[in-house]
C-alpha cells in the first residue's frame, strides 16, 4: 500500500461545476497537509496548507482534513478553465524528517468552457 | 512575495559537460530544497538544507553536487549526466521544517 493514493483521472467538468479532489493515507502520524496546482511544464503553486483536522476557506478552494479516516479533500467552486492544471496534495510531519513533503501522484483537472 | 526564482529556465547538456542550475530566495527561509520531477510524476526529493547545512540526502548520485553559499541560494552543481537524468529540476524554500514548502518554476534539462 502506497504511503499516499490520488486518483490520477483525468477528471473533465464543465465551467462552473464544483470540483472535489481527494487523497488517502496510510500514516496516520501526518501533520500537515497541503495542497498544490501545477500547470504544464511549471512548477507547483501552494494552494492550501492545514494542519491536523478541520476545514480550510480561501476564495473558491476549500481543503478538509479528516485524520480519523486519513482522508483529505479540496473543493474548488465555479471551476474555471484557468484552473485546468494537475492538482498535488501533498503531506509531512510524520515524525521522521518534516523536511520531506510526501506527494500524492496527482490529479489532472480539465474545466470545459 | 512568496517568489523562488530559478535560472536558466532550459539547459541542454552533453554527457561530458559540467553545468549548474541556481536557485535564489529572499523570503528569509531557512531551509532549501531540490526536488527532481520527471513527467506525469510527483516530484522526488533530492536534497535539503537547513541552515546552510545539508541535512538530507536522498541517495542521490554524485554526479549532482548540491551547494548552499548563504541563506539566499542554492546550486546544484552537474557532471557526466545520462539521459536518464532529463527532467524538471524544481527548487523549494520553507521557513523551517513542517512549514509551507514554495516551489520556482524549474529549469527543464535535457541530457543529450
Amino acid at each position: 500500500q502506497k504511503e499516499v493514493e490520488q486518483d490520477p483521472g483525468p477528471l473533465s467538468v464543465p465551467e462552473g461545476a464544483i470540483v472535489s479532489l481527494n487523497c488517502t493515507y496510510s500514516n496516520s502520524a501526518f501533520q500537515y497537509f497541503m495542497w498544490y496546482r501545477q500547470y504544464s511544464r511549471k512548477g507547483p503553486e501552494l494552494l492550501m496548507y492545514t494542519y491536523s483536522s478541520g476545514n480550510k476557506e480561501d476564495g473558491r478552494f476549500t481543503a478538509q482534513v479528516d485524520k480519523s479516516s486519513k482522508y483529505i479533500s479540496l473543493f474548488i467552486r465555479d471551476s474555471q478553465p484557468s484552473d485546468s492544471a494537475t492538482y498535488l496534495c501533498a503531506m509531512s510531519g510524520d515524525g521522521g524528517s518534516n523536511y520531506k513533503l510526501t506527494f500524492g501522484k496527482g490529479t489532472l483537472l480539465t474545466v470545459n468552457p | 512575495d512568496t517568489e523562488v526564482t530559478q535560472t536558466p529556465k532550459h539547459l541542454v547538456m552533453g554527457m561530458t559537460n559540467k553545468k549548474s542550475l541556481k536557485c535564489e530566495q529572499h523570503m528569509g527561509h531557512r531551509a532549501m530544497y531540490w526536488y527532481k520531477q520527471k513527467a506525469k510524476k510527483p516530484p522526488e526529493l533530492m536534497f535539503v538544507y537547513s541552515y546552510e547545512k545539508l541535512s538530507i540526502n536522498e541517495s542521490v548520485p554524485s554526479r549532482f553536487s548540491p551547494e548552499c553559499p548563504n541563506s539566499s541560494l542554492l546550486n546544484l552543481h552537474l557532471h557526466a549526466l545520462q539521459p536518464e537524468d532529463s527532467a524538471l529540476y524544481l527548487c523549494a524554500s520553507s521557513q523551517g521544517d513542517a512549514s509551507e514548502a514554495f516551489f520556482g518554476q524549474g529549469t527543464r534539462l535535457t541530457v543529450v
